[in-house]
């Protein structure tokens, strides 16, 4: 069965540090990985995916994620975090359907 | 070209009642899916369907139907509404060949079952 954990419910930053946001999966075979962002009563956008290829990918609005093979995680990353990028942060894998398994999601605050 | 439109935003129904809530999309996508989204516990997906006439179960279907009689349409039909059913429900949608898990949602639709 596919699953993805992400083990911090709150992550909290100052406004032009870098910021990570931890993902792991597991999953058979070769995951497809992606981050989604939610703003407050909107749905959800998407941000970036993993597929093949280079291990680190970059997304909208400056964001990248960095795939390791090794350690089962796609953490989500940016150099310099913005009061705008406050937000919750799904991690989701796939085995290539377009059935998206979300993890629990990951509460953002970039502090001024 | 307004995406992936969701009716209504916010309901409270009694328990027992029945509903359904809307979804539709301008987008021509072949793919559309209904997720539910709790506190704590990320979107578990309800159904789906890969095109007209085709739907089938995902993750927790139980209580639920789904109908897709025309591409741009996927309505969710909750029966005999239970307190269980409190969520946000999100409705999305995405291609079917190119970039099928990128997936366009809806703004969601906040149901209560008092």
């Amino acid at each position: 069965a596919q699953s993805v954990a992400q083990p911090e419910d709150q992550v909290n930053v100052a406004e032009g540090n870098p910021l990570t946001v931890k993902c792991t999966y597991s999953v058979s075979g070769n995951p497809y990985l992606f981050w989604y962002v939610q703003y407050p009563n909107r749905g959800l956008q998407f941000l970036l995916k993993y597929i093949t290829g280079d291990n680190l990918v970059k997304g909208s609005y400056g964001f990248e994620a960095e795939f390791n093979k090794s350690q089962t995680s796609f953490h989500l990353k940016k150099p310099s975090a913005l009061v705008s990028d406050s937000a919750l942060y799904f991690c989701a894998v796939t085995r290539g359907t377009g059935k998206l398994i979300f993890g629990q999601g990951t509460t953002l605050q970039v502090k001024p | 070209n307004a995406g992936v439109t969701q009716t209504p935003k916010f309901r409270i129904l009694k328990i027992g009642q029945s509903m359904t809530l809307q979804c539709t999309q301008d987008m021509n996508h072949n793919y559309m899916y209904w997720y539910r989204q709790d506190p704590g516990m990320g979107l578990k997906l309800i159904y789906y369907s890969v095109g007209a006439g085709i739907t089938d179960k995902g993750e927790v279907p139980n209580g639920y139907n789904v109908s897709r009689s025309t591409t741009e349409d996927f309505p969710l039909r909750l029966e005999l509404a239970a307190p269980s059913q409190t969520s946000v429900y999100f409705c999305a949608s995405s291609y079917r060949d190119r970039d099928n898990e990128k997936l366009f949602f809806g703004s969601g639709t906040q149901l209560s079952v008092l």
